[in-house]
């Protein structure tokens, strides 16, 4: 089992929007749509931000967006905000039924 | 309030067992699908086992396989994570995680609610 692959960093200034890329293969991302992204605080458990590829659950602000292309998933933040500064994983399905996480990316709000 | 609170944690040494407990409140705990999820020092999330609503479906992460054995008890609204022959790479914040859509497979809602956190630690 190989972690998707996620940039280590990415940075913005308030009001920007950024992307966080989540690359995986035919195994999991590419074959299903089971791509959540979660918003994950040290010391606070992870926060799910995105389902499904692209739904936002109940409360999650509307500028958190995520999108599929083959075997890449992307989640982007737009209108950055100070307490958007978190790390970011995503997860797929995969076909071995088993869960896949991203090494995750930590998100500086500048 | 929907909750999930994790239990068990603690000191260890290698080659040693400790068993993990999630309490669950709030939700319907009896039809919803569970996970485990870990964090090791530094390192970012780590998804380790998943069983079905009615504890037939087990599945597990190949670092864990073979020492590591999920359970649940609906009656007691708990979920629990056997681990044995602890390795000194198991230290890690153990994570219990579960999604409150009723009808959904895990996977696809995503788990939108956790634990706070049980921390592992094995050594010597």
């Amino acid at each position: 089992q190989s972690a998707l692959t996620q940039p280590a960093s990415v940075s913005g200034s308030p009001g920007q929007s950024i992307t966080i890329s989540c690359t995986g293969t035919s195994s999991d991302v590419g074959s299903y749509n089971y791509v959540s992204w979660y918003q994950h605080h040290p010391g606070k458990a992870p926060k799910l931000m995105i389902y499904d590829v692209s739904n936002r659950p109940s409360g999650v602000s509307n500028r958190f967006s995520g999108s599929k292309s083959g075997n890449t998933a992307s989640l982007t933040i737009s209108g950055l905000q100070a307490e958007d500064e978190a790390d970011y994983y995503c997860s797929s399905y995969t076909n071995s039924n088993t869960l896949e996480f991203g090494g995750g990316t930590k998100l500086t709000v500048l | 309030e929907v909750q999930l609170v994790e239990s068990g944690g603690g000191l260890v040494q290698p080659g040693g067992s400790l068993r993990l407990s999630c309490a669950a409140s709030g939700f319907t705990f009896s039809t919803q699908e569970m996970t485990w999820v870990r964090q090791a020092p530094g390192k970012g999330l780590e998804w380790i086992s998943y069983i079905s609503s009615a504890g037939s479906s087990m599945y597990y992460a190949d670092s864990v396989k073979g020492r590591f054995t999920i359970s649940r008890d609906n009656a007691k609204n708990s979920l629990y994570l056997q681990m044995n022959n602890l390795r000194v790479e198991d230290t890690a914040v153990y994570y219990c995680a579960s999604s409150t859509r009723i009808g959904w497979l895990l996977y696809e809602a995503g788990m939108d609610v956790w634990g706070q956190g049980t921390t592992v630690t094995v050594s010597s």
